[in-house]
C-alpha cells in the first residue's frame, strides 16, 4: 500500500513564505511520479494549482510555485494573501495509478 | 468554457448499484482524459479510476479499493463520462468529483451508502 505523506498542519503569516511537502512511501519522489497540487477551501471542489512537478494552469497565482526539493515534491507558497488559507493536496503517480497525498491545512496568521 | 456536471449521486444499500455521469463540454471532449476522485465526509482526497481517450487507446485503470467493482466507460457522442459502481459499501460514501484529467473540476454529486 502506497503512502503519500504531507504536513498535518502549517502556520504562516501574512506576506511570508511556506513550503508544503509530499513524500512518498517507495522513496525518493522525482518527475516521473508527475507531482500535481491542489487547493481546496471548505465547501468547495478542489482546484488544480500545479502538474509536471513544475507547470501552472492558467488560473494559477505566480505567488505558487511547484518543484522537487531533498528527494520530495514541494509547493512554495511566497507572499501568502489571506485567501490562500485552505487545504493542499498532492497526488503523485505510480504506474498509471494516482494517489493524493494526506494533505496539509495552511492556516494564514 | 469548460463545465463537469456530476448527476447520479442518490442514498443506497449497501450492496447496491449506481451509475454517476458527467456531462461535459467547453472543450474537445473525444480527445480528453477523464478521472473521477472521490472524497469522504470530512476526509481528503483519492484517486478512484481514470479512462484515457480512445486515440490514445481508450485504457481504464482504477484505485485498488475499487478495482472489480466500478467501472468507467465513455461516450464521446454525448460528451459523457459514467461511473457504473455495484457491491457498494459504507466505505464508498462520498463526494465524487468528475474532472478533466485532474485540470477543471466539477462540483462533485455526494453517494451515501446506508442501510
Amino acid at each position: 500500500q502506497t503512502v503519500v505523506t504531507q504536513e498535518p498542519s502549517l502556520t504562516v503569516s501574512p506576506g511570508g513564505t511556506v513550503t508544503l511537502t509530499c513524500a512518498s512511501s517507495t522513496g525518493a519522489v522525482t518527475s516521473d511520479y508527475d507531482p500535481n497540487w491542489f487547493q481546496q477551501k471548505p465547501g468547495q471542489a478542489p482546484r488544480a494549482l500545479t502538474y509536471n512537478t513544475n507547470k501552472k494552469h492558467s488560473w494559477t497565482p505566480a505567488r505558487f510555485s511547484g518543484s522537487l526539493l531533498g528527494g520530495k515534491a514541494a509547493l512554495i507558497l511566497s507572499n501568502v494573501q489571506p485567501e490562500d488559507e485552505a487545504d493542499y493536496y498532492c497526488l503523485l503517480y505510480y504506474g498509471g495509478l494516482g494517489v493524493f497525498g494526506t494533505g496539509t491545512k495552511v492556516t494564514v496568521l | 468554457e469548460v463545465q463537469l456536471v456530476e448527476s447520479g449521486g442518490t442514498l443506497v444499500k449497501p450492496g447496491g448499484s449506481l451509475r454517476l455521469s458527467c456531462a461535459a463540454s467547453g472543450f474537445t471532449f473525444n480527445n480528453a482524459w477523464m478521472t473521477w476522485v472521490r472524497q469522504a465526509p470530512g476526509k481528503g482526497l483519492e484517486w478512484v479510476a481514470r479512462i484515457k481517450s480512445k486515440s490514445d487507446g481508450g485504457t481504464k485503470d482504477y484505485a485498488a479499493p475499487v478495482r472489480g467493482r466500478f467501472t468507467i466507460s465513455r461516450d464521446d457522442s454525448e460528451s459523457t463520462v459514467y461511473l457504473q459502481m455495484n457491491s457498494l459499501r459504507s466505505e464508498d460514501t462520498a463526494v465524487y468529483y468528475c474532472t478533466l484529467d485532474l485540470g477543471r473540476w466539477g462540483q462533485g454529486t455526494l453517494v451515501s451508502i446506508s442501510s
